[in-house]
């Protein structure tokens, strides 16, 4: 069973820009959470989705946004982009048959802003 | 807002030596997990805990929950070179369904 996947892997833009990351689950999750994880803060949870509805959201600001298409897969959005988004952002799924206990995590995709 | 405070924040051992990398709360957890992640990889699951006191053995590493449910701790015994690793402790609280993670303890097991 293939894990779950990032895409781009790593990606630099500028201040002011506005950037979206995908992320597709393991085959049979619904549901996806995303993570920023910074030196400075460390994993810090963004939001999760589930069944194309959040479930959940984390204490950031309305510049992150995210959303869950029909398969599952899921996007985050971040627009007007500042120097502190940098950061490894972490996506990861679960199955309600383990009571989503158990988080499946990607390889991430390190953002950089100039 | 919870909070997990991991310590030590980094620890650089020799291979064979035994540690012990401890998590802590002032607040209550329903289950609490712990992640190794790796560079250029996402954090991976190594065990969950659910009940005040549990022990959990996973071959070298030996985890334990709090009687309290706000604290835990991690050993493992006789390092080796591939347990080098960002360890990090995850707690869930019975109300929310996001995991609160702590700040992670850098591990590097030299030969």
């Amino acid at each position: 069973k293939a894990g779950v996947t990032q895409t781009p892997r790593y990606l630099i833009k500028t201040r002011g820009q506005q950037v979206t990351l995908s992320c597709s689950p393991i085959s049979g999750h619904r549901s996806v959470s995303w993570y920023q994880q910074t030196p400075g803060q460390g994993l810090q949870f963004l939001f999760e989705y589930f069944s194309e509805t959040q479930r959940n959201k984390g204490n950031f600001p309305g510049r992150f946004s995210g959303r869950q298409f029909s398969n599952s897969r899921s996007e985050m959005n971040v627009s007007t982009l500042e120097l502190g988004d940098s950061a490894l952002y972490l996506c990861a799924s679960s199955s309600p048959s383990t009571g989503d206990n158990e988080q499946f995590f990607g390889p991430g995709t390190r953002l950089t802003v100039l | 807002t919870q909070l997990l405070e991991q310590s030590p924040q980094f620890l650089s051992i020799q291979e064979g030596e035994n540690l012990t990398v401890y998590c802590n709360s002032s607040s209550v957890f329903s289950s609490l997990q712990w992640y190794r992640q790796e560079p250029g990889e996402g954090p991976v699951l190594l065990v969950t805990v659910v009940t005040g006191g549990e022990v959990k053995k996973l071959k070298r590493l030996t985890f334990q929950f709090g009687d309290a449910r706000k604290d835990s701790s991690l050993h493992i015994t006789a390092a080796q070179t591939g347990d080098t690793g960002l360890y990090l402790c995850a707690g869930r609280d019975t109300g929310r369904r996001a995991l609160t993670f702590g700040s992670g303890t850098r591990l590097q097991v030299q030969p």
